[in-house]
């Protein structure tokens, strides 16, 4: 147990759907980072938030969207659905304090776009 | 860019078999490097890192070497448990030893059988 949870566990849209998808990091946690997992293979880092900022984002389109909040919560909203964004989509949190700090997964959203 | 490369699964071992899988990066500069586990159902868990060469990083009987010279990071174990049985994901930050923008592996599965 990490201490991390995402909702809801499995979700099923229709291609141009938008869809939020919901983290709880652990208290206190300061950061949050958001991973994109296509079916074999390994993460893809989309962005981060570091106290309610984007800090940093990989390689996706600016329809994929961040919100950090102050109770430790984040959201991940993707709009226009595409059949490719199916994937299991992973928060992680950490507490940023100095240069060297871990990562705690959640379980996952498993989105299926239709 | 950066990149990271495992090799292919699924590996399945008995039970007090050694395991060995490999990972090799491609990075500028000098990346920390992470071997996390994922379990059935279970978000991604660190379990072990180094932060520059010839560093050992080791836990619950896993051990990897940060070898600059071949960059590479093997995950080694002497005697594999049933319970082992989970993906491995081997991954790469060169965000100054943070874990802010991870570059993962696509995973191996191992299984190990009783």
């Amino acid at each position: 147990e990490t201490g991390v949870t995402q909702s809801p566990t499995h979700l099923i849209k229709t291609r141009g759907q938008q869809v939020t998808l919901r983290c709880s990091s652990q208290s206190g946690h300061n950061t949050v980072s958001w991973y994109q997992q296509a079916l074999g293979q390994g993460p893809q880092f989309i962005f981060q938030y570091y106290r309610e900022e984007e800090n940093g984002r990989g390689n996706f389109p600016p329809r994929f969207s961040g919100l950090q909040f102050p109770n430790y919560s984040s959201e991940l909203n993707v709009n226009a659905l595409e059949l490719d964004d199916s994937a299991l989509y992973l928060c992680a949190s950490s507490f940023r304090a100095g240069g060297d700090y871990e990562q705690y997964f959640g379980p996952g959203t498993r989105l299926t776009v239709t | 860019g950066n990149s990271v490369t495992q090799m292919e699964g699924p590996v399945t071992l008995s039970e007090e078999a050694f395991l060995t899988i490999n990972c090799t990066y491609t990075a500028t500069g000098y990346p920390s490097l992470f071997w996390y586990v994922q379990y059935p159902g279970e978000g991604l868990q660190l379990l072990l890192k180094a932060t520059k060469a010839d560093d050992k990083g080791s836990n619950k009987g896993f051990e990897a070497t940060y070898r600059k010279e071949t960059t590479s990071f093997h995950l080694e174990k002497g005697s594999v448990q049933v319970s082992d049985s989970a993906v491995y994901f081997c991954a790469l930050s060169d965000d100054g030893g943070s874990q802010g923008n991870l570059i993962f592996g696509k995973g191996t599965k191992l299984s190990v059988k009783p």
